[in-house]
């Protein structure tokens, strides 16, 4: 069936250092891909996004870009901040009758480290 | 702002006990959604609704029911054969088209 799965953390880092989460999928069809980040007693709150593949999604200095050939959407920002601490999902959408289901991976906790 | 509006922050449950959480939304949207998250873990999809009196159910409906009398509300009953109900509620809505859901900042209920 439909799954995502990413890198497990928890993934500790310092502040500036470069980010990679990495975020793989198994899925019929063509899905959307999506990273959403939660941030403690929080709802879920979109990031980025990419419809196609080879799109690039990018959004507060994240990016990532869909790869089709090895079913990817790994995460990336060059230099971390404190405040980017959080649980990052990728998540694959598709269509089904009529709805749009989301197919989450587990998460992935962030912590930087000043 | 448009947005999600859920509601208790938080709630707590007796056993034998039916409980009620609040989704509202004003962002226009025909579809929405509700899930369950488990520490450590991703979410789960419990029901969904594509439009006003219709719903489905999804990977974990059981012991959950829900209702769509209007499109701006979704509410979410857990029912006492939920048997292990102590979790964080998300309610999501979107477009019915493709395109992201928008989430709400989640009701956490627990037992007392």
């Amino acid at each position: 069936g439909d799954s995502v799965t990413q890198m497990e953390g928890p993934v500790t880092l310092s502040e500036e250092a470069f980010l990679t989460i990495n975020c793989t999928y198994t899925a019929t069809g063509y899905p959307s891909l999506f990273w959403y980040v939660q941030y403690p007693g929080e709802g879920l709150q979109l990031l980025l996004k990419a419809t196609k593949a080879d799109d690039k999604g990018s959004n507060k200095g994240f990016e990532a870009t869909y790869r089709k050939e090895t079913t990817s959407f790994h995460l990336e920002k060059g230099s971390v901040q404190v405040s980017d601490s959080a649980v990052y999902f990728c998540a694959l959408l598709l269509g089904f009758q009529g709805a749009q289901k989301l197919v989450f991976g587990q998460g992935t906790r962030l912590t930087i480290n000043p | 702002d448009g947005g999600i509006t859920q509601s208790p922050k938080y709630l707590f449950r007796k056993e034998g006990q039916n409980v009620t959480l609040s989704c509202e939304q004003n962002l226009n949207h025909d579809a929405m959604y509700w899930y369950r998250q488990d520490p450590g873990q991703g979410l789960r999809l419990i029901y969904y609704s594509q439009i006003v009196n219709d719903f489905q159910k999804g990977d974990i409906a059981e012991g959950y029911s829900v209702s769509r009398e209007k499109k701006e509300s979704f509410p979410l009953t857990v029912t006492s054969a939920q048997k292990n109900p102590t979790a964080f509620y998300l309610c999501a809505s979107s477009i019915r088209g493709p395109g992201p859901q928008h989430f709400g900042d989640g009701t956490r209920l627990s037992i007392l």
